[in-house]
């Protein structure tokens, strides 16, 4: 079936640690998106990608970091500067940028230690 | 940034009503919205999208679309239990979505 897979759908985070969160789509869609939900609140932008080898800072990049090596992945790291890490993370896909909707995978959900 | 704004609800409606959802955005440039359905601790769901003036049904959905208004909304028929859930309206800006904050939506039995 084609889908967007996320991968751990929970991971906690040590003081001090880089934590990566896998995303993965086989929908053939060239722009992938990575969000944060904080409870109660709406989805927040942290990086998208068009194309392989190009990815784009959104809204709340500070302390994150993206890849784009190949179509199908576009993993996340939540890195140890990002000083409050506990969230939903959500990994989305769409054919491409302009007016396509998005399709979202089940999420990770992330917690500190 | 521009912005989508919703009431965040909760909404309360009894089965077999209909329930309405609102939404408004600021920027007059946005092309494309969509609607999401989000149950508690699960990922949102496409249900709607709607790219030019007027309604467009599908199923018990409909959505509405006043870009002279910057208004979006959904009306949902004979709501059910299975409907409680929040709801994302979204905007394209500049290839983003923005998203509202949501609508909490309770169909009560």
């Amino acid at each position: 079936d084609g889908g967007i897979t996320q991968s751990p759908k929970y991971l906690f985070r040590k003081e001090g640690q880089n934590v990566t969160l896998s995303c993965e789509q086989n929908l053939n869609h060239d722009a992938m998106y990575w969000y944060r939900q904080d409870p109660g609140q709406g989805l927040r932008l942290i990086y998208y990608s068009q194309i392989v080898n190009d990815f784009q800072k959104g809204d709340i990049a500070e302390g994150y970091s993206v890849s784009r090596e190949k179509k199908e992945s576009f993993p996340l790291t939540v890195t140890s500067a990002q000083k409050n890490p506990t969230a939903f993370y959500l990994c989305a896909s769409s054919p491409d940028r302009f007016n396509q909707p998005q399709h979202f995978g089940d999420g990770t959900r992330l917690s500190i230690l | 940034q521009k912005e989508v704004e919703q009431n965040s609800g909760p909404l309360s409606v009894p089965e077999g009503a209909i329930a309405s959802l609102n939404c408004t955005y600021s920027d007059r440039v946005s092309q494309s919205f969509f609607w999401y359905r989000q149950y508690s601790g699960k990922s949102p769901e496409l249900i709607m999208s709607i790219y030019s003036n007027g309604d467009k049904e599908d199923g018990r959905f409909t959505a509405q679309l006043n870009k002279a208004s910057q208004y979006v909304s959904l009306l949902i028929r004979d709501s059910q239990p299975s409907d409680s859930a929040t709801y994302l309206c979204a905007a394209n800006q500049g290839g983003k979505l923005i998203f509202g904050q949501g609508t909490e939506l309770s169909v009560k039995p």
